[in-house]
């Protein structure tokens, strides 16, 4: 089946620190690709997302490129700064007409420090 | 700007009642799905609908229905509450495959 795995959290960086947050998956096919970011008390919202092989999807200084080859979507940003602390899911969509359910995986927590 | 509004942000309610949990959305999305949230979990699929009417299990959907009348609303229905469905309640539509889904606020159900 579909699935997403995430490094485990939480993450805690200093202001300006390099950020990476690992992202695996499996899926049959090319799936969609997704981060969405979570801020305390708030429902999901979009980041940046990949449609296919080598896309890279970019946003707020967060990036990740869509390697199909070691089946990966790393999420990163080059400093980070306070109001980055969230709850952090990577996510696919099967190309399938099998419904357009996301998979999602548990999400990594990171927190900011000045 | 496009929104998912889900009718209660807070919600505490007793073990056995029939809990009701409303979600609409204005993007004329097909596709509706109902998540819950749990700690060291992650979002897990409980129901989703693909068109009005219609609906499919998602992966923990034990203890669950759903019912969608109309395309731009689709309800989450507790039949008697018990106290593991205690989560944070997510609901999201979406159009087509590779477009993003669109999620609430999100509704913190407490069964006490």
């Amino acid at each position: 089946g579909n699935s997403v795995t995430q490094m485990e959290g939480p993450v805690t960086l200093s202001e300006e620190a390099f950020l990476t947050i690992n992202c695996t998956y499996t899926a049959t096919g090319y799936p969609s690709l997704f981060w969405y970011v979570q801020y305390p008390g708030e429902g999901l919202q979009l980041l940046l997302k990949a449609t296919k092989a080598d896309d890279k999807g970019s946003n707020k200084g967060f990036e990740a490129t869509y390697r199909k080859e070691t089946t990966s979507f790393h999420l990163e940003k080059g400093s980070v700064q306070v109001s980055d602390s969230a709850v952090y899911f990577c996510a696919l969509s099967p190309n399938s007409n099998s419904g357009y359910a996301l998979n999602f995986g548990k999400g990594t927590s990171l927190l900011v420090t000045p | 700007d496009v929104k998912v509004t889900q009718s209660s942000r807070y919600l505490v309610k007793r073990t056995g009642e029939k809990v009701f949990l409303e979600c609409v959305q204005d993007m004329d999305h097909e596709n509706m799905f109902w998540y819950r949230q749990d700690p060291g979990l992650g979002l897990r699929l409980i129901y989703f609908s693909y068109d009005v009417k219609m609906k499919e299990k998602g992966d923990i959907p034990e203890g669950y229905s759903v019912s969608r009348e109309k395309k731009e609303r689709f309800s989450l229905i507790l039949e008697s509450a018990s106290t593991n469905q205690t989560s944070m309640y997510l609901c999201a539509s979406r159009g087509f495959m590779n477009t993003e889904a669109f999620f609430g606020q999100g509704t913190r159900l407490t069964v006490v």
